[in-house]
């Protein structure tokens, strides 16, 4: 069974440029959820979708967005990027409904750097 | 006051060694606890879940909670070189979806040298 996928790995942007971060889940997980980890916070959740509907949202600036599309693929975008943004950009899936609740099955991350 | 505290190590052992690695919280409203291991460069994967209070048992890792204290703790029994990684506290709880919104600790750092 694949697992959670991310693209890109790695990525270079300038201040104020903006991104995008795909997600693929592992077959069958309705549930997606996105973490920014960094050195100075650790692992901080950003928002978390299930069956297309955003469910909860971390305290984020609107500058982070994502959406879930109806084969529970996930994508978040940045836009107008900061030197703060910096970090690694994780993924993951749950079953939600009938897997444990906070069994996240996680990516390898997307690693975000901005100049 | 954040809401999940993890002492960052680093941890450095001998091989062998018993490990107690824990996290104090301070949202009683959190219901399910869980250890996350990450080896360096890769994703976190769940390592230990507990409901509530009580103790588990997996092998060479036992995971303990105690809700009254807000204090959780893992313990690595035997501990290998492949034991080499950074730890991640996490709990979740309240009313319907916030189950999935996982508050995690900063991690601890463990180095077991052979």
């Amino acid at each position: 069974k694949a697992g959670v996928t991310q693209t890109p790995r790695y990525l270079i942007k300038t201040r104020g440029q903006q991104v995008t971060l795909s997600c693929s889940p592992i077959s069958g997980h309705r549930s997606v959820s996105w973490y920014q980890q960094t050195p100075g916070q650790g692992l901080q959740f950003l928002f978390e979708y299930f069956s297309e509907t955003q469910r909860n949202k971390g305290n984020f600036p609107g500058r982070f967005s994502g959406r879930q599309f109806s084969n529970s693929r996930s994508e978040m975008n940045v836009s107008t990027l900061e030197l703060g943004d910096s970090a690694l950009y994780l993924c993951a899936s749950s079953l939600a409904g009938t897997g444990l609740p906070g069994e996240l099955f996680f990516g390898e991350g997307s690693r975000l750097t901005v100049l | 006051q954040k809401e999940v505290e993890q002492d960052p190590g680093p941890l450095s052992v001998p091989e062998g060694a018993i490990v107690s690695l824990n996290c104090t919280y301070s949202n009683s409203a959190f219901q399910y606890f869980m250890w996350y291991r990450q080896y360096s460069r890769k994703g976190p994967e769940l390592l230990m879940y507990t409901y509530s209070s009580g103790n588990k048992e997996d092998g060479r890792f036992t995971a303990q909670v105690d809700k009254s204290s807000k204090y959780i703790s893992l313990f690595i029994r035997d501990s290998q070189p492949s034991d080499s990684a950074t730890y991640l506290c996490a709990m979740s709880g309240g009313s319907g979806g916030s189950n999935y919104k996982l508050t995690f600790g900063k991690g601890t750092l463990l180095t077991v040298n052979p």
